[in-house]
């Protein structure tokens, strides 16, 4: 069974840009979770989406979002980049009933300049 | 809020030598704890898991947590480390809020 795909694995941006990240689930998992993976801060929970609703955030600014489609793909958005945005940024996905563990993909690694 | 603990951020250790790794919640609810590694260059895995039953866990790779609902403690610990234990390994929880709650990592580093 494929486990969760991230794209792309790395990107470099420069301040004030925007970039799109992409997560593709465990076929059949309906939750997506984003993650900011930073040295020191460990993770960082962005957001979670069932079914295409976002069931939960976290204490981020409003450049971040996300969306999740009828597939249970997911993207996630940060507008008007800036250079603390640079960080590992994790998906994962489960089965959503809060009683599964979270699979991992390997990351989108940001970097911003 | 909920947070979650790791009172060590770099452990070395040289082989056979036995391994604890703290890790603390706050929360005064029903958890779910898990244990997650980060080998170099690897995504994050499930070393184990604790929902519910006995409180002694067992993961891979030999090991183990134990879940102390009176301190509210899910320490990791492992009998003899390897040299391919090196990795980050952070502790999580989830409250039943759809979404999980990180510790900030342990760096393991074994000498060979």
């Amino acid at each position: 069974k494929a486990g969760v795909t991230q794209t792309p694995r790395y990107l470099i941006k420069t301040r004030g840009q925007q970039v799109t990240l992409s997560c593709s689930p465990i076929s059949g998992h309906r939750s997506v979770s984003w993650y900011q993976q930073t040295p020191g801060q460990g993770l960082q929970f962005l957001f979670e989406y069932f079914s295409e609703t976002q069931r939960n955030k976290g204490n981020f600014p409003g450049r971040f979002s996300g969306r999740q489609f009828s597939n249970s793909r997911s993207e996630m958005n940060v507008s008007t980049l800036e250079l603390g945005d640079s960080a590992l940024y994790l998906c994962a996905s489960s089965l959503g009933d809060g009683n599964t563990e979270a699979f991992f993909g390997q990351g989108t690694r940001l970097t911003v300049v | 809020a909920q947070s979650v603990s790791q009172h060590n951020h770099h452990v070395i250790l040289s082989e056979a030598a036995s391994l604890e790794l703290g890790c603390n919640y706050s929360y005064g609810g029903t958890v779910n704890l898990f244990w997650y590694v980060q080998y170099p260059g690897q995504h994050l895995q499930l070393l184990l898991k604790y929902f519910s039953g006995d409180p002694l866990v067992k993961g891979i790779k030999g090991f183990e947590a134990e879940f102390i609902k009176s301190k509210f403690s899910f320490n990791l610990r492992k009998p003899s480390v390897q040299w391919s234990d090196t990795a980050e390994y952070f502790c999580a929880v989830n409250t039943g809020t759809y979404k999980y709650i990180f510790g900030t990592g342990t760096r393991l580093k074994v000498l060979a």
